[in-house]
């Protein structure tokens, strides 16, 4: 298994708050994506990484932002949190956008209250 | 628009009897195709992927998917279904550097 690690891994916080979700990888990979999975809708691509403060937008990217200072380490911020955004993380990495599979973490399970 | 489309949400299934889940791709030019599998509360795990080649992909676990330009489909099939293979899988599609996800289908497993 790829080495990918998600933190926390359950969060339960209240509507208006900040949270911060990290993914930490021992790969080495230069892209990195975080994805949300809700019922019916497969996993969507919030914002993907491809170096170290290289960040893009994904396909549902409103109320997210990014961050990545290391190659290791890829985190999700969401400012302030609404219910909408209950819903379970996964972060992805892969050696190259094009060609290569992407791997994924453990996923973190966040509920808004 | 680019998509994948899993056209079963929900599959049952006998143990020991054969399986075959569905997927359909539209994209101008052949994809990248993956199948995931995820277990409950895990992640996903590839089963398979194909990139170009032999249209007969063989993955992990027994699985393997043939891929049909002709009719845009990427299957995933199995001979024979184990309890363990309950789970949801989903087909993916990766075109420009992206993954797009099909809605998924669980699959239950009954002795």
């Amino acid at each position: 298994d790829a080495g990918i690690t998600q933190s926390p891994r359950h969060k339960v916080t209240e509507t208006g708050t900040p949270v911060t979700l990290r993914c930490h990888q021992t790969e080495n990979h230069r892209y990195m994506y975080w994805y949300r999975q809700d019922p019916g809708h497969g996993l969507r691509l919030i914002h993907y990484s491809y170096g170290v403060k290289d960040t893009d937008k994904g396909e549902v990217s409103d109320g997210y932002s990014v961050s990545r200072s290391k190659t290791e380490d890829f985190l999700l911020t969401l400012e302030s949190a609404t219910s909408s955004q209950t819903s379970v993380y996964f972060c992805a990495i892969s050696g190259t956008a094009s060609t290569d599979t992407q791997y994924f973490g453990p996923g973190t399970r966040l509920t808004v209250l | 628009a680019q998509s994948v489309t899993q056209p079963d949400i929900h599959i049952t299934v006998s143990e020991g009897a054969s399986l075959e889940l569905r997927c359909n791709y539209s994209y101008g030019a052949t994809p990248y195709l993956f199948w995931y599998v995820q277990s409950p509360g895990q992640g996903l795990q590839l089963l398979l992927k194909y990139f170009s080649g032999d249209t007969l992909v063989q993955g992990i676990k027994g699985f393997e998917a043939e891929f049909k330009r002709s009719q845009s489909s990427f299957n995933l099939r199995k001979p024979s279904v184990h309890w363990s293979d309950a789970a949801e899988y989903f087909c993916a599609g990766l075109s420009w550097g992206k993954l797009q996800f099909g809605a998924g289908t669980q699959v239950v497993v009954t002795p």
